[in-house]
């Protein structure tokens, strides 16, 4: 079945220690996005890649990264996590833009220590 | 600012009842509108997606948009417990640049009694 995977399913890292977590897809969908989700509160989107074209969103901090390598991979990278940064990542894709529905992945659950 | 609202709950339904979950939105431009389901720890899960004024339907779901309003809902019939989880009502929002991506509500907290 077509779908969004995400890995690890949980991570656990140190304050300030580099961690990545990946995104695949086999939805050959042409947009993948990052979102940032906290206890009780809503999705927040960090950014997204439209094919190879990458796009911020304007109050993601710079301590958030993204690598779209191929297609079918994403990455995001948080170069020194702290503790607010504790949260479920969540990656979803679109055939094309925003106006497409959205499929998310299961997500990354990020425990920071 | 633009803005997705939900009433958060808990919104708590008997079992075979009809589930009434409403969103108000911000921007009278707005053209896409999502109903997503988020079981606790897990990740959403696309419902309905209505784009045009009026209902919707699929199986025990009623989709219903209403752009002059700037309100949508979303109707559950047949209630079962399973459908108790939280409903993120998804709105794409636009700025002059053209779309400015789907902008989530926090969710209504719906709670089916058995």
């Amino acid at each position: 079945d077509a779908m969004v995977i995400q890995n690890p399913r949980y991570q656990v890292t140190q304050f300030g220690k580099p961690v990545t977590l990946s995104c695949s897809q086999t939805l050959n969908h042409n947009v993948m996005y990052w979102y940032q989700q906290k206890s009780s509160q809503a999705p927040k989107l960090l950014f997204h890649y439209y094919d190879k074209d990458f796009n911020n969103e304007a109050d993601t901090p710079d301590n958030f990264q993204s690598r779209r390598p191929n297609t079918s991979f994403c990455f995001l990278d948080i170069r020194s996590p702290g503790l607010g940064d504790a949260a479920m990542y969540l990656c979803a894709t679109s055939r094309t833009g925003y106006f497409n529905e959205q499929f998310f992945g299961p997500g990354t659950r990020l425990t920071v220590l | 600012q633009k803005e997705v609202e939900q009433n958060s709950g808990p919104l708590s339904v008997p079992e075979g009842a009809i589930a009434s979950l409403n969103c108000t939105y911000s921007d009278r431009g707005s053209q896409s509108f999502f109903w997503y389901r988020q079981y606790s720890g897990k990740s959403p899960e696309l419902i309905m997606s209505i784009y045009s004024n009026g209902d919707k339907e699929d199986g025990r779901f009623t989709a219903q948009l209403n752009k002059a309003s700037q309100y949508v809902s979303l109707l559950i019939r047949d209630s079962q417990p399973s459908d108790s989880a939280t409903y993120l009502c998804a709105v794409v929002m636009y700025s002059g640049g053209g779309a400015d991506g789907l902008t989530f509500g926090k969710g209504t907290h719906l709670i089916i009694q058995p």
